[in-house]
């Protein structure tokens, strides 16, 4: 069976501080792929990255950085330098293939970053 | 129009009501979903269509329908609610499924869906 966790529920930083969203996997697949999603308040899960499970190099994008650890089961996320509009509910998920393309997404983690 | 278009965003209906949502995709993929999200839990995937097949049915009431006549246009019907179906309503689409292969799903801005 396939899970993620998210342990943390909310998140409130002050804006230019960086802030590191977790996320817990568990597969038993050696072939999968994780995913992180931006969710605003207009409601539409923006996609962000996507990493499949043999590839472990870390990856920068602008402000966001993603750190993919097999030997934890972690892929979490990092915003280098907060800004308000970081602020929304933010989701990792975990798919597998054979499975119809089914996402398991986890709780999500609100982040709320002050000006 | 670009990306998955939703209409309405917002709807207000009483129990004994019938509507529909409607998702269209713009991005030529061939699988497409709902999804139910409710505050406080894990989105809920509803029904999955691959290719114009139904290929998922999480065990979902039968108060909602869903209709797919083609791969770019997704219907959800609804008839007969009950006020804990109030929730937002995710479309998705993605590429359909490949051998050995998970394709990236891109979702709607939703449905905000309030039962009287």
């Amino acid at each position: 069976a396939q899970k993620v966790t998210q342990a943390q529920t909310e998140i409130s930083v002050v804006e230019k501080e960086d802030v590191t969203l977790d996320c817990v996997y568990e597969t038993r697949d050696t072939t999968y792929y994780l995913f992180w999603y931006k969710q605003p308040p207009s409601g539409e899960l923006v996609f962000l990255i996507r990493r499949n499970s043999f590839d472990e190099q870390n990856e920068i994008s602008g402000r966001y950085s993603w750190n993919f650890q097999k030997s934890t089961s972690s892929f979490n996320f990092t915003i280098t330098a907060s800004q308000v509009v970081d602020s929304a509910v933010y989701f990792c998920a975990l798919s597998v293939p054979h499975t119809g393309n089914q996402f398991y997404f986890g709780t999500g983690t609100s982040l709320t970053v002050i000006p | 129009e670009t990306g998955v278009t939703q209409t309405p965003r917002h709807l207000v209906m009483g129990m004994t009501n019938k509507k529909s949502l409607k998702c269209e995709q713009h991005l030529g993929h061939n699988a497409m979903y709902w999804y139910k999200q409710s505050a406080k839990k894990p989105l809920e995937l509803m029904f999955v269509y691959n290719f114009k097949e139904q290929t998922e049915n999480n065990s979902v009431p039968s108060r909602f329908s869903p209709e797919c006549p083609n791969s770019s246009h997704l219907f959800l019907h609804l008839h007969t609610l009950q006020p804990e179906d109030s929730a937002l309503y995710l479309c998705a689409s993605s590429q359909g499924e490949a051998s050995g292969r998970v394709n990236t799903q891109y979702f709607g801005p939703g449905t905000r869906l309030t039962v009287l």
